[in-house]
């Protein structure tokens, strides 16, 4: 069955500096998609970045890149330049592949404290 | 409108009530997914419909979870003879298809509070 482990339940960061949140996945399938959400106390769920099985190149959206290591099964998100507002829960979540449903399998989260 | 909108914001019932939460998606949204999100927990797969068909609920844990999309846009969740523990929240998303690379985008989630 898949399965999503982020091992790091809380991290804090200076602001300013660069941070990377772990992920690691385990699917025995070769074609999958790889999402990074963030969760502010507000409760909504933000879509981040995606990165898919077959894609040559690891994903990068503004200060959001993925660390994207397939050999090793791990997806980490890198922020860069850390904000205040970056503060939140992050999920690292897979699409369950050759599925009709395409829901996604999300990890435990990892809470994310950024200092001033 | 422009986002997921699911209503209400908050809900509190009490052990043996039902319940109905709401989810309005994006305008256009083929896939509808809902998720229910333990306290400090990643959100767990509830169901899913492509249109106006349940294609997946095997994610809802008992027969007393029910969702419907009867004209393939709005979805409602209902909950019969609530429990404690259907104490959580409750995130709906919409996809434009089911392409393995399209996002989904997630309404802010009903929290409900069975006393």
């Amino acid at each position: 069955a898949q399965k999503i482990t982020q091992t790091q339940p809380g991290m804090f960061v200076q602001e300013k500096e660069a941070v990377t949140l772990d992920c690691t996945y385990d699917t025995s399938d070769p074609s999958y998609g790889l999402f990074w959400y963030k969760q502010p106390s507000s409760g909504e769920m933000i879509f981040l970045i995606y990165q898919g099985s077959y894609d040559q190149q690891n994903a990068t959206e503004g200060r959001y890149s993925l660390n994207f290591q397939k050999a090793r099964k791990s997806a980490n998100l890198v922020i860069s330049a850390s904000q205040l507002g970056d503060s939140a829960m992050y999920f690292c979540a897979m699409r369950e592949p050759n599925g009709n449903t395409g829901k996604l399998i999300f990890g435990q989260g990892t809470t994310l404290q950024v200092k001033p | 409108g422009a986002g997921v909108s699911q209503s209400p914001r908050y809900k509190v019932a009490k052990r043996g009530q039902d319940v109905a939460l709401r989810c309005d998606p994006i305008s256009g949204h083929v896939s509808l997914f809902w998720y229910q999100q333990a306290l400090g927990q990643g959100p767990e797969f509830l169901t899913y419909f492509q249109n106006e068909a349940q294609l997946d609920k095997s994610g809802l844990p008992s027969d007393r979870f029910f969702a419907e999309r009867p004209e393939g846009s709005v979805s409602t969740l209902k909950i019969q003879r609530t429990q404690q523990e259907d104490s959580a929240v409750y995130l709906c998303a919409s996809s434009s298809g089911t392409e393995s690379n399209q996002p989904q985008h997630f309404g802010d989630g009903t929290r409900l509070s069975i006393l």
